[in-house]
């Protein structure tokens, strides 16, 4: 089954202690990224990343790294997470080329941060 | 840059039609996308608009004036099911012309 998957899906934890949310896709798609959603905020993107080794700052990249080592795998980092980065975190991919090239959305973690 | 205005909230009937509408002002444009998004899930793709006009699947038709930098997407014999946020998304032209960018998205209660 074509998917994107994310782990861990709900994550409680401490302030200053560094986390890493992994996000894997089948589906050979060479375009992955990171939003976070918030209410009354909507999806905002984190990074995103065209292929292997070739990443980019998105909206809102404070706080977070991510890395690009192998098509199928997008890790979002957080370093020294702190309160204000509690939210609900979504990977996506999509093809590169085209004109229609809809993103397909991981399931989301929940991220809470003490 | 991007803004992007849709409706925070609507409500609608079942079995009624409902026009969800969107508003952007872009730097560039290259594309306009609508996503229906259930609580706590995912987004999932609905339609896709790049040219002028009427974009119909089913249940669910979108509409494009880029003269206008307006869309609506619109829902007919509405649901109990099709309860959700709606999520308009603009995809600009340039170098990162993959990236989308969101509306605050519209949360759509279909009442009996």
């Amino acid at each position: 089954e074509a998917q994107v998957t994310q782990n861990p899906r709900y994550l409680i934890t401490v302030t200053g202690k560094k986390l890493t949310v992994t996000c894997s896709q089948n589906m050979n798609h060479e375009y992955m990224s990171w939003y976070r959603q918030d209410p009354g905020l909507g999806l905002r993107q984190i990074y995103y990343s065209m292929n292997v080794e070739a990443t980019d700052k998105g909206d809102v990249p404070e706080g977070y790294k991510v890395s690009r080592k192998e098509k199928r795998n997008f890790p979002l980092i957080l370093e020294s997470p702190s309160p204000n980065q509690t939210s609900l975190y979504f990977c996506a991919s999509s093809i590169a080329g085209g004109p229609n090239n809809e993103q397909f959305f991981g399931p989301g973690t929940r991220l809470t941060v003490l | 840059g991007q803004n992007i205005d849709q409706p925070t909230e609507m409500t609608a009937t079942e079995g009624a039609i409902v026009q969800i509408n969107c508003t952007y002002q872009t730097s560039g444009f290259n594309g306009l996308f609508w996503y229906q998004q259930h609580a706590g899930e995912a987004p999932t793709f609905l339609s896709y608009n790049v040219l002028d006009g009427l974009e119909e699947k089913g249940r669910f038709s979108s509409f494009l004036s880029r003269s206008k930098g307006y869309s609506y997407l619109l829902l007919k014999e509405l649901q109990m099911k099709d309860s959700a946020s709606y999520l308009c998304a603009v995809r600009p032209v340039g170098a990162g012309s993959y990236q989308l960018t969101f509306g605050k998205g519209t949360k759509l209660s279909v009442i009996p």
